[in-house]
């Protein structure tokens, strides 16, 4: 059973767009949610994170909108640029337990 | 600071074979995860360790796999007889304690099992 559900698996936007991605989870005992970036040949690195007690939260081009009642997040990236072509996962975190649960990743490609 | 770092890069094996993947933690991290993405999946948590006790290791596969970590400092996952299913990039991460939410993840090693 898988405990964070991530769409799209893939996703193609022009140099400028708004590429979002969306995800969903089911354990309420998920009390941190971040988003990780990954390159090629590279492992994942942490983007930005929310805490479940804001709706929104801005790091430079990158947005998180939280919906705690939907239990839903997306990660949004404004002036989307061909460097920001990568895989993206969503993660969920609890304090209680220590492990990151991760989303099925999405592949985002920016075309110039 | 150096990263987190892994080796090899990449391991292609035979089944029934076994392989020792290792990670080398940020120097002071006490936190120290084994994750495992296999074709295209999720990333998957596979155990954690708190220095050198296993503070969770409810993500193993089953007993083929094995992970310790001596003096709390780098790790090492064994997989013995490796089999097709056990294909797949397997990640270390770690964090400072206290900070299981920031982990800092390797570059992760590319494991086949043909």
């Amino acid at each position: 059973q898988q405990q964070v559900k991530q769409s799209p698996q893939s996703l193609i936007v022009q140099k400028g767009g708004i590429p979002i991605i969306n995800c969903a989870y089911e354990n309420t005992a998920f009390d941190y949610f971040p988003w990780y970036q990954q390159f090629p040949g590279k492992g994942p690195a942490l983007l930005i994170a929310i805490r479940p007690d804001v709706s929104e939260k801005k790091e430079g081009r990158f947005t998180i909108s939280f919906n705690k009642s939907a239990k839903q997040f997306s990660l949004h990236i404004m002036d989307s640029q061909p460097g920001d072509s990568a895989t993206y996962f969503c993660a969920a975190y609890s304090f209680g337990n220590e492990k990151l649960t991760f989303g099925t990743g999405t592949r985002l490609t920016i075309i110039p | 600071e150096a990263g987190v770092t892994q080796f090899p890069s990449h391991s292609v094996i035979e089944k029934g074979q076994t392989v020792t993947l290792r990670c080398d933690p940020i120097s002071g991290h006490d936190n120290l995860y084994w994750y495992r993405r296999v074709m295209g999946k999720e990333i998957k948590f596979l155990l954690h360790f708190v220095k050198e006790s296993k503070q969770d290791e409810s993500g193993m596969p089953n007993n083929r796999f094995l992970a310790e970590r001596t003096g709390g400092t780098y790790s090492t996952l064994k997989v013995q007889p490796a089999e097709l299913e056990d294909s797949g990039v397997y990640f270390c991460a770690s964090s400072t304690p206290g900070r299981g939410n920031e982990q800092f993840f390797g570059p992760g090693t590319r494991l086949t099992v043909l």
